[in-house]
């Protein structure tokens, strides 16, 4: 079964400085999407970005980027130049390919608190 | 907003009776997604429906059970409840059973007293 680990479970950044959350993941699949989403205090989860893990090449959103390393499991989220608005859980999560077969369902970390202060 | 409508937005109830969560997914989208988030376990995949049949089963106890109908909405039963079903519950919809964009609704809030 896919797992996926968020170590951090609180972090702080000032506003307009970089903040990098962290997540691993376990799964024997070599296809498959990686997913951060973000839940402000309305509760709405959001998603902020999304990589393919055919592809080599890191995903970016704006201020949002990914740094991917399939080898070691690993796909954190850098948020540069921090906005009061950022302030959130943010979960990483897993799907497996479609190609692979398996259900489609997303598989959560427990999530990251991240402050941002003035 | 992501498109996606669930009522009630909060919901407050005794145990052992059973409610009825409703999701409206995004126009277009044919699959339809139900997640469980308590502070013990998470955010939980509960079960997936596409085009009007289950496509997906999770962590889904055998007193919830749901439905998705010909228009496409979706239903989510909850039955003889337990405080330990207290928990946010989240529709999610995609535009096919592949699932690689899902966009979540703003949650029911269900507590159980």
């Amino acid at each position: 079964a896919q797992t996926v680990t968020q170590s951090q479970p609180e972090m702080s950044v000032q506003e307009a400085e970089t903040v990098t959350l962290s997540c691993t993941y376990d799964t024997s699949e070599s296809d498959y999407y990686l997913f951060w989403y973000k839940q402000p205090p309305s509760r709405q989860m959001i998603l902020v970005i999304r990589q393919e893990a055919y592809k080599q090449q890191n995903a970016t959103e704006n201020r949002f980027s990914v740094n991917f390393q399939k080898a070691a499991k690993s796909f954190s989220l850098k948020i540069s130049d921090s906005q009061l608005g950022d302030a959130a859980m943010y979960f990483c999560a897993y799907s497996p390919h479609p190609n692979t077969g398996t259900a489609s369902k997303l598989t959560f970390g427990t999530g990251t608190r991240l402050q941002v202060t003035l | 907003d992501s498109g996606v409508t669930q009522t009630p937005k909060h919901l407050i109830t005794a145990t052992g009776q059973r409610v009825t969560l409703r999701c409206s997914p995004r126009s277009g989208d044919l699959s339809v997604y139900w997640y469980q988030q308590s502070l013990d376990q998470g955010l939980q995949f509960l079960i997936q429906y596409y085009n009007g049949e289950e496509r997906a089963k999770g962590n889904i106890l055998e007193r919830f059970s749901a439905q998705q109908f010909p228009d496409l909405h979706s239903e989510l039963n909850l039955s003889s409840l337990e405080l330990g079903d207290s928990a946010l519950y989240f529709c999610a919809s995609s535009l096919d059973y592949r699932g690689t964009e899902a966009f979540f609704g703003q949650g029911t809030r269900l507590t159980v007293v």
